[in-house]
């Protein structure tokens, strides 16, 4: 069946460090989501792209849409302890379903 | 607001026992989605609904997990009788078909212990 990889597994970072994860899906998607669950919490909605070659900004967040739009990533710029958590990504296929990563554990050492 | 309300939020119960997972999604959402996560295997999609009708169940592990929506404000997942292995975080989320980015909402889950 369709898949999403994510990788790394886990990132472990100091603070102030950059941060970057992968997504990639072996169909064509429709649509991206990123959703962020800090730890022993539930994952929460930061963003949906929508376009071949999006690139959307949330602060220190940028996160890119592939221009065959099988891929996304996310990246961190300067990380703080506040980012850590496990960042999710989740494709939507061609037939509506959304199938979500594996995710990356982020963990930032202060 | 009111977000999605699950309960229990923490369940320890011994093996053979019924689990009932309870789920109440965002007022006016039409789709709801049951999820399970656990280390090995992440966020995985049981069953989801749409206009309290089941859709997809294709993620729904073998017969003892079972899922109905009675009304549109309402959703319970049961798992009989249970097993160890099915000890995970259960997310229900909801969605609503006239948003802007189709986001689901999630509860804060639903965290089981099976003995």
């Amino acid at each position: 069946g369709q898949q999403v990889m994510q990788i790394p597994q886990y990132q472990h970072v100091q603070e102030g460090e950059d941060f970057t994860t992968y997504c990639n899906s072996s169909t064509t998607l429709s649509n991206i989501q990123w959703y962020k669950q800090r730890p022993g919490g539930h994952p929460v909605f930061l963003i949906q792209l929508v376009k071949s070659g999006e690139v959307k900004k949330q602060k220190r967040l940028t996160f890119q849409f592939g221009e065959a739009k099988k891929n996304s990533s996310l990246h961190i710029t300067a990380t703080q302890t506040t980012d850590v958590g496990t960042y999710f990504c989740a494709g939507r296929n061609q037939g509506g379903k959304l199938i979500f990563g594996q995710g990356t554990e982020l963990s930032v050492k202060p | 607001d009111a977000g999605v309300i699950q309960s229990p939020r923490h369940e320890v119960t011994e093996m053979g026992q019924e689990v009932t997972l309870r789920c109440k999604p965002i007022s006016g959402h039409d789709y709801l989605f049951w999820y399970r996560q656990t280390m090995m295997r992440g966020l995985e999609l049981l069953i989801y609904f749409n206009n309290n009708v089941p859709i997809d169940d294709s993620g729904m592990p073998e017969d003892r997990f079972s899922a109905k929506m009675p009304n549109a404000s309402f959703s319970t997942l049961k798992i009989q009788p249970s097993e160890p292995r099915d000890s995970a975080v259960y997310f229900c989320a909801s969605r609503w078909t006239g948003g802007a980015t189709g986001e689901l909402f999630f509860g804060e889950g639903s965290r089981l212990t099976v003995l």
